[in-house]
C-alpha cells in the first residue's frame, strides 16, 4: 500500500482536461511534486513545490494543493501526454520520500 | 550538460551481493542530497534510501534496512548503493537521483535529475 493514494487509471479524449488527485495525510504539511513517466524512460519532473513548474514543462501542466490533496491538471491534454503519472511527496515527520502508486493516462 | 550514469546491474542469486554506481557530471555533486530509487517490473516508483552531500545523514526505507548501504565519494563525483542479502523482491530498476531540498516538516524535496536506471534482476 502507499501513504500517498491516486487512482489507477484515467482515460480521456484529445482536448479534454486530465484532473489526477493525490490524497495523504502528509500533504497537509508537505509540498507535492508530480513526475510523468513514459515507457522505457525515466521519470521526469513536471511539478513540484505544489504548483510549480520546471523551465521546459509546457504550460498546459499545473498543479495546486488544499488540505490533504493536491491534483495534477493537464489542460487540453494531447496524445503526447499518455504516461504514468506519480505523486511524492515527505512525510509528516519529514524524514521519508512518499510516492503515489500512479496514474496511467490514456488518452 | 547534467548527467548521473548508473551502472553495477546484473543477475544475481537470493541471498547474494551487488553493488550499483552512479557517476554524475556538470554539477558540483558534494553539494547535493543524493537518493536511489527503483520500480519493479511493471509497478510504481519507490524510494529506497538517502544520502545528504556530506555522507551526516542517510536514510532507508524499512524494506531496505540492515541489507543495502547508500554511500557516496565525493572526489569521484559517485554515488553508491552495496546490496547484501538480496531477495526476490529487490528485481527491479534502480534510478539515482539528485534532490532539490532537505527533509524536514514543511521543506521542499523533489528529484530533479534522473538516470536512465540500472536493471537488478535476482533469481536463482
Amino acid at each position: 500500500s502507499y501513504d500517498l493514494t491516486q487512482p489507477p487509471s484515467v482515460s480521456l479524449s484529445p482536448g479534454q482536461t486530465a484532473r489526477i488527485p493525490c490524497s495523504g495525510d502528509a500533504l497537509a504539511k508537505q509540498y507535492a511534486s508530480w513526475y510523468q513517466q513514459k515507457p522505457g524512460q525515466a521519470p521526469l519532473l513536471i511539478v513540484f513545490k505544489d504548483n510549480q513548474r520546471p523551465s521546459g514543462i509546457p504550460e498546459r501542466f499545473s498543479g495546486s494543493s488544499s488540505g490533504t490533496i493536491a491534483t495534477l491538471t493537464i489542460s487540453g491534454v494531447q496524445a503526447e501526454d499518455e504516461a504514468d503519472y506519480y505523486c511524492q511527496s515527505l512525510d509528516n515527520s519529514g524524514d521519508l520520500v512518499l510516492f503515489g502508486g500512479g496514474t496511467k493516462l490514456t488518452v | 550538460e547534467m548527467k548521473l550514469v548508473e551502472s553495477g546491474g546484473g543477475l544475481a542469486k537470493p541471498g547474494g551481493s551487488l553493488r550499483l554506481s552512479c557517476v554524475a557530471s556538470g554539477f558540483d555533486f558534494n553539494t547535493y542530497n543524493m537518493n536511489w530509487v527503483r520500480q519493479a517490473p511493471g509497478k510504481g516508483l519507490e524510494w529506497v534510501a538517502s544520502i545528504s552531500g556530506t555522507s551526516f545523514y542517510s536514510y532507508y526505507t524499512d524494506s531496505v534496512k540492515g541489507r543495502f548501504t547508500i554511500s557516496r565519494d565525493n572526489a569521484k563525483n559517485s554515488l553508491y548503493l552495496q546490496m547484501t542479502g538480496l531477495r526476490v523482491e529487490d528485481t527491479a530498476v534502480y534510478y539515482c537521483a539528485r534532490v532539490i531540498g532537505y527533509y524536514g516538516s514543511g521543506s521542499p524535496f523533489y528529484f530533479d535529475h534522473w538516470g536512465q536506471g540500472a536493471l537488478v534482476t535476482v533469481s536463482s
